[in-house]
């Protein structure tokens, strides 16, 4: 089965820097891959996905950029954050034989 | 916006069967029905999902109308760590995207 890995756990960082966050999975190949935010007190919210090696899609307009330089890992960028990037983000993958999306542990962000 | 409609909170006693209920009144042919459930600062962890019939796997059952309109997630015998926010989602199972669109959830209170 499928594990994946989100890391650091905990992230603090000040208004104006750069970031970025790494999501690999193991156990499957050629995955779908999803990054969501989580806001304090509210739901998921999809921020991109990828179906292959260098194809991404965003779903909304932000700060955020995203890459998938192998099949296996997927980044999630900014070049300068904003205190509204603050959140609790989560990478997921789904197989490419149509099991459910499963996800990390996620990345809980705090902007400054 | 999600599709479904879920009680916002419930309490369930310990070591008795915990039913959460979800509205999915617009659903189409296509779409699967699933659950998922977050504890408190982890990833969302994937339960169970179906179609048409009813589903039981180690975790829980899902109990799915004919009508597919509604269904219901059913833990057995609930315990303290059963303690969670459990999401009903409608989605397209295969397709390049499958992206999931979470709600706010039930929050499950299980008591001693």
């Amino acid at each position: 089965s499928q594990t994946i890995h989100q890391w650091p756990a905990t992230l603090v960082q000040p208004v104006g820097s750069p970031l970025s966050l790494e999501c690999t999975v193991e156990g499957t190949s050629n995955p779908n891959l999803y990054w969501y935010r989580q806001a304090a007190g509210r739901g998921l919210q999809l921020l991109f996905y990828s179906v292959g090696i260098g194809q991404i899609s965003s779903e909304v307009p932000q700060n955020l950029s995203a890459s998938r330089p192998q099949d296996r890992q997927f980044i999630l960028s900014s070049k300068k954050l904003l205190l509204s990037d603050s959140g609790f983000y989560l990478c997921a993958a789904r197989d490419s034989s149509n099991q459910p999306q499963h996800f990390g542990d996620g990345t809980r962000l705090s902007i400054l | 916006d999600a599709k479904t409609t879920q009680p916002t909170s419930m309490d369930c006693a310990e070591g008795r069967a915990a039913n959460l209920p979800c509205n999915h009144s617009t659903i189409s042919g296509n779409e699967y029905v699933y659950w998922y459930r977050q504890i408190h600062s982890q990833g969302p962890q994937y339960i169970i999902h179906g179609l048409k019939n009813n589903e039981t796997n180690e975790m829980a059952s899902l109990i799915i109308t004919e009508d597919r309109k509604s269904s219901t997630l059913i833990l057995p015998h609930a315990t303290l760590r059963d303690t969670a926010v459990y999401y009903c989602i409608v989605s397209t199972y295969g397709g390049s995207q499958g992206n999931l669109i979470f709600g706010k959830g039930t929050k499950l209170s299980v008591k001693p």
